[in-house]
């Protein structure tokens, strides 16, 4: 069965430095992978997909996510993040024949002056 | 609107009671989801409708779970005999998707918060 890992639960990031956020898929097919963002009292707002091609992708908001095979992985990253990027982030996975996502549980980010 | 339109936002019953939250998806959508978010917990998956299909119910967790989607468009989830496990954040998706491949976005509504008391 499709799963997703996001390891780590709660990050905080200093404001100005740069963010990376893990996320591990598992399964052998090739995936269609999401990033999400969720404000508080707000939906899911996509900030980037991976389908095929180029394995960096780019994003909403200056976020980029590097789809590595080898270690089934989709980490997002940002050079510099600001306050206002204190929310929680999805990872989902997606796969031919499949209709649904499989999302991870969540990492909650926060930003300190 | 251009977006997936949930109501009510908030919603405080007693147990007990049956509720209706109502999701209406992207014009031309044909892909209707419904997850809950429990406090901590991630998304889970309720249920998935596609075009005219018969709905994918693999997820609702228990028999006063159900749904409809009329016309292809909205769609209603309803609770009945409401528990305070059922408190929780039910969010609606829709996509485009013709349902041989989960390679199109999903797009969120704002969801429901429900309080069962």
């Amino acid at each position: 069965a499709q799963s997703v890992t996001q390891p780590d639960i709660h990050i905080t990031v200093s404001e100005g430095a740069s963010l990376e956020l893990r996320c591990n898929y598992s399964y052998g097919a090739t995936p269609y992978l999401f990033w999400y963002v969720q404000s508080p009292g707000q939906g899911l707002q996509l900030l980037l997909k991976y389908f095929s091609g180029d394995t960096l992708v780019q994003g909403i908001k200056g976020f980029e996510a590097e789809f590595k095979r080898s270690q089934s992985s989709f980490n997002l990253r940002k050079p510099s993040v600001h306050w206002s990027d204190a929310a929680e982030y999805f990872c989902a996975v997606g796969y031919s024949g499949y209709s649904t996502l499989t999302f991870g549980k969540g990492t909650m980010l926060l930003v300190s002056p | 609107g251009a977006g997936v339109s949930q109501s009510p936002s908030n919603k405080v019953t007693e147990k007990g009671k049956d509720v209706e939250l109502r999701c209406d998806p992207i014009s031309g959508h044909t892909a209707l989801y419904w997850y809950r978010q429990s406090l901590g917990q991630g998304l889970e998956f309720l249920i998935y409708f596609q075009g005219n299909s018969a709905p994918d119910k693999s997820g609702l967790p228990s028999d006063r779970f159900s749904a409809e989607r009329t016309g292809g468009s909205v769609s209603t989830l309803t609770i009945q005999r409401t528990q305070q496990e059922d408190s929780a954040v039910y969010l609606c998706a829709s996509s485009a998707s013709t349902g041989f491949s989960s390679n199109q976005p999903q797009h969120f509504g704002d969801g429901t918060r429900l309080s069962i008391l």
